[in-house]
């Protein structure tokens, strides 16, 4: 969607290796936000920013850190990726003074083998 | 978080309306009611969103019961494009500012 990327789009990886996903936005919107959504647990929140450098953990956070140095980039890491971290990783964005929902990515396809 | 109850699946027909129902008894005077759906392959899209008021918008209407404890949204005229699944969210704006997702409604449209 326009205003979000995220990249890569899809990726293979082996367990033990460290791995970063990058959220994109052009929006200025101070709020960021990573989900993972699998089968049977739906979408999940992993952590989330309210500015630069402002992060904080959301209820799956175990094996994630985030770093977000600029506004328009929220970066999501696996330090040593695990089978069980294999997911479809969204990130979203959303301003608080304005009166418009999330705005959702298109979501990285991770697998970790 | 408070929590919201929908039915797990809906069918419709292709051209007719499809009123799909939320059930939230515990929300709270500063909750919003959000709705989003995620298209097959596809990330979360916001739908409409609103507070006591029913609301309206280009995609759909949301209808509030007048105490709040559920509420209905309303697609005029169901397409193919339209299948999707359906979430139903309690929103505390001024809070954490987080959307919690439950399992939603898959909604099938029948040609």
């Amino acid at each position: 969607d326009a205003g979000i990327t995220q990249s890569p789009r899809h990726k293979v990886t082996e367990t033990g290796t460290p791995v970063t996903l990058r959220c994109h936005q052009t929006e200025n919107h101070r709020y960021m936000y990573w989900y993972r959504q699998d089968p049977g647990h739906g979408l999940r929140l992993i952590h989330y920013s309210y500015g630069v450098k402002d992060t904080d953990k959301g209820e799956v956070s175990d094996g994630y850190s985030v770093s977000r140095s600029k506004t328009e980039d929220f970066l999501l890491t696996l330090e040593s990726a695990t089978s069980s971290q294999t997911s479809v990783y969204f990130c979203a964005i959303t301003e608080p003074t304005g009166n418009y929902g999330y705005t959702f990515g298109s979501g990285t396809r991770l697998t970790v083998v | 978080d408070a929590k919201t109850t929908q039915p797990n699946s809906m069918e419709s027909n292709e051209e007719e309306p499809v009123h799909l129902p939320c059930n939230h008894s515990t929300i709270s005077g500063t909750d919003y009611i959000h709705w989003y759906r995620q298209l097959p392959s596809q990330g979360p899209e916001y739908v409409i969103h609103g507070l006591t008021s029913n609301v309206n918008n280009r995609m759909a209407s949301l209808a509030i019961a007048e105490d709040r404890k559920s509420s209905t949204l309303i697609l005029h005229r169901a397409t193919l494009r339209d299948a999707a699944v359906y979430y139903c969210i309690l929103f505390w704006k001024g809070g954490s500012e987080k959307l919690v997702f439950g399992k939603g409604t898959k909604l099938t449209v029948n040609p």
